[in-house]
Order: structure tokens, then sequence, then C-alpha cells
């Protein structure tokens, strides 16, 4: 089966530093990828990691290590902008479908 | 970036009543789109793929007779949600891979409320 975990709430505040977990169990695994979603609103893509490392763009980052099925999400210099839900999600399968985690709720505190 | 639609972006109608949400990729050609539905406060949830030309494809648990998907051309799929029931109430979200195909981009979504 496929099934992702990562944690339902974090709270940080502003200028801070986050990072959020997630590990993830499938056949077929092309690779890893990040989604942010405010409230009522469409997902917006963050990032995606194929292989192993870390990929940086401006205040995001994320981090993929396959053989522990495992990556995150590093958010810099924490704006209150930012809260929102933070989705990771497996790209997999033949059709290149996404598998979502439950999400995790960031809120950001000034 | 490329642009994805929807339309309606919210509706609301009574239950039993059939209703059509229409997704378009907008500057790009789709062969392959996505249908998913989220409910308050919970994840995505893939409903179905949608292919030009062909039939869609349906995930474990989504009823095709209730779901009718239908991906006309390029830049255009559609959901109809048949016999609409209270149940059905949700955020239903299409998407649509374009350049490397790694990338979704999603729609704005439509917000279904049945009576």
């Amino acid at each position: 089966g496929q099934s992702l975990e990562q944690p339902s709430e974090v709270t940080a505040v502003e200028g801070a530093i986050v990072q959020i977990n997630c590990t993830y169990q499938t056949s077929g695994f092309y690779g890893l990828s990040w989604y942010q979603q405010h409230d009522g609103g469409a997902p917006t893509f963050l990032s995606y990691n194929a292989l192993d490392g870390l990929e940086e763009t401006g205040r995001f980052s994320s981090f993929l290590s396959r053989s522990d099925s495992y990556g995150y999400l590093l958010l810099q210099e924490l704006q209150m902008k930012d809260s929102a839900s933070y989705f990771c999600a497996e790209l997999s399968g033949s059709a290149r479908q996404l598998t979502f985690g439950s999400g995790t709720q960031l809120t950001v505190l000034p | 970036g490329a642009v994805v639609s929807q339309h309606p972006s919210r509706v609301i109608c009574k239950s039993g009543t059939s209703v059509k949400i229409e997704c378009r990729s907008l500057d790009f050609q789709a062969t392959t789109m996505f249908w998913y539905r989220q409910f308050p406060k919970q994840s995505l949830m893939l409903m179905a793929t949608s292919n030009e030309g062909s039939k869609a494809t349906y995930e474990q648990g989504v009823e095709k007779d209730k779901f009718l998907i239908n991906h006309a051309s390029l830049t255009l799929s559609t959901l109809t949600v048949t016999s609409a029931h209270p149940e059905d109430s949700s955020f239903y979200i299409c998407s649509a891979p374009w350049g490397q195909i790694t990338t979704q981009y999603f729609g704005p979504g439509t917000r279904l409320t049945v009576l």
C-alpha cells in the first residue's frame, strides 16, 4: 500500500526555522513533492526531490533520503504568510500520480 | 508557470441533482488530468485519472457511475457528480502535469454543497 506520515501541527514564531518531516512507504516511487495550501485555496507546488539530497528554493528547502524513505521540508525566516497546511506527496505509478500525506498545519506566531 | 482553471468555483444544489465541474488547462495541453476531493481539515484524496481520448481510471472505492469523467480535448476535463447527496459535499480540485511531468498544477477548486 501507499501511506505518508507527517506531523499534524507545528507552531513557530516569525523569523524562526521549521522542519516538517515526512515518511513514506510505497512501491513504484519516483519522487517526493511538497505543496502549500492556504485555507480555502488550491495546493501550490513548492519543491520536488527525485534524488537524495537537498533542494533549495529561496527560503524553502527540501530533502530526500530514498534509503530511509524519508524527506523533510525546511522553512527558514518564517513569515506570518507562511501559516498554511503543508503536504508531502509522493509521485508514483505509470500515470505519475500524486498521493498526498495527511498534511501539517503550520501556525506562525508574531 | 502553467495555469489551470476550474468552473464553477462554488455550487449549491439540491439532493438528487447532477453537477458538472470543468477543469481547463489554459496555456498548455494536458493528455492527463487528475481529480481530487478534499473534506474539511483533511488531505487531498485522488479520485480518478482523466485520460484524453480514453476512459478515466478510478481509484478504489470511487464509484465511476456516480462520478462521470470526460476528457474530450487536450485542454478540458469534466467531472459530473450524478444524483448528488449531502455526503458528496466537498472541495473538488483538478490538476494537470506540465513541463517536467513531476510537477502538477492545480486548479482553484470547486466547493460543492448539496442540500
